[in-house]
């Protein structure tokens, strides 16, 4: 099935430093939402984004609904520990009538102290 | 505890059986949505109910795969004659129908699937 483009694929960082990540597709999107996936458990919703240019934030989280709808970024400021795991970009493209999200293919998220 | 609810957790079972999974959605949600997750992937929309109708099924849910939600509140999804390429992980999820909040779908912590 159809994926998004997620990038960077993997993000070593050490404990204090800021991290960004992207998301694009060839289509136009109308929602975009981020998710945090930790090992053996669902997502968890950490933003949803339902206009373009929209910047919205979660404590250390910010993220942005890209101008042109094909993208999104979500930036993780003075990471932590906790903030290990991957992060799933998701939204609901234009052509489709439905609400069902198209995922991204993740952005796994490493913390040193 | 409020939110999405899957059971079991972990179910491992032979090729051929049947296996049926139950999901719990947040209790005023009216939308329950069930995707599949391979390993280092994101999910995969399979199909997804508003109250009891089943509004939309994916490509994906072959003819073994169905699901139900009888009374619109929790929901099951049955997978027949299990194949080793079924394991995966099963979530859910639901939202509500709302205008402000139109598309934020809450999952629950799934149910991994090993057929053997």
């Amino acid at each position: 099935g159809q994926q998004l483009n997620q990038s960077p694929q993997s993000m070593f960082i050490q404990e204090g430093e800021d991290v960004s990540m992207n998301c694009t597709s060839s289509s136009i999107f109308n929602t975009w939402l981020w998710y945090k996936q930790d090992p053996g458990e669902g997502p968890v919703l950490l933003i949803a984004l339902y206009k373009a240019g929209e910047l919205t934030s979660n404590g250390r989280l910010t993220a942005q609904f890209g101008i042109t709808r094909k993208d999104s970024f979500l930036n993780i400021s003075a990471s932590i520990p906790s903030d290990v795991g991957i992060y799933f970009c998701a939204g609901q493209p234009d052509y489709d009538n439905t609400d069902k999200l198209i995922f991204g293919t993740g952005t796994r998220l490493q913390v040193f102290p | 505890d409020t939110g999405v609810s899957q059971n079991p957790r972990h179910k491992i079972t032979k090729r051929g059986q049947n296996v049926t999974f139950r999901c719990d959605p947040i209790s005023e949600h009216n939308r329950l949505y069930w995707y599949r997750q391979t390993l280092g992937q994101g999910p995969e929309f399979l199909t997804y109910f508003q109250n009891e109708a089943q509004l939309e099924k994916s490509r994906l849910l072959s003819d073994r795969f169905s699901a139900e939600r009888p009374k619109g509140s929790f929901s099951t999804l049955e997978i027949q004659r299990t194949e080793q390429g079924d394991s995966a992980m099963y979530l859910c999820a639901s939202s509500l129908a709302a205008r402000s909040s139109y598309n934020e779908q809450f999952f629950g912590p799934g149910t991994r699937l090993t057929v053997l």
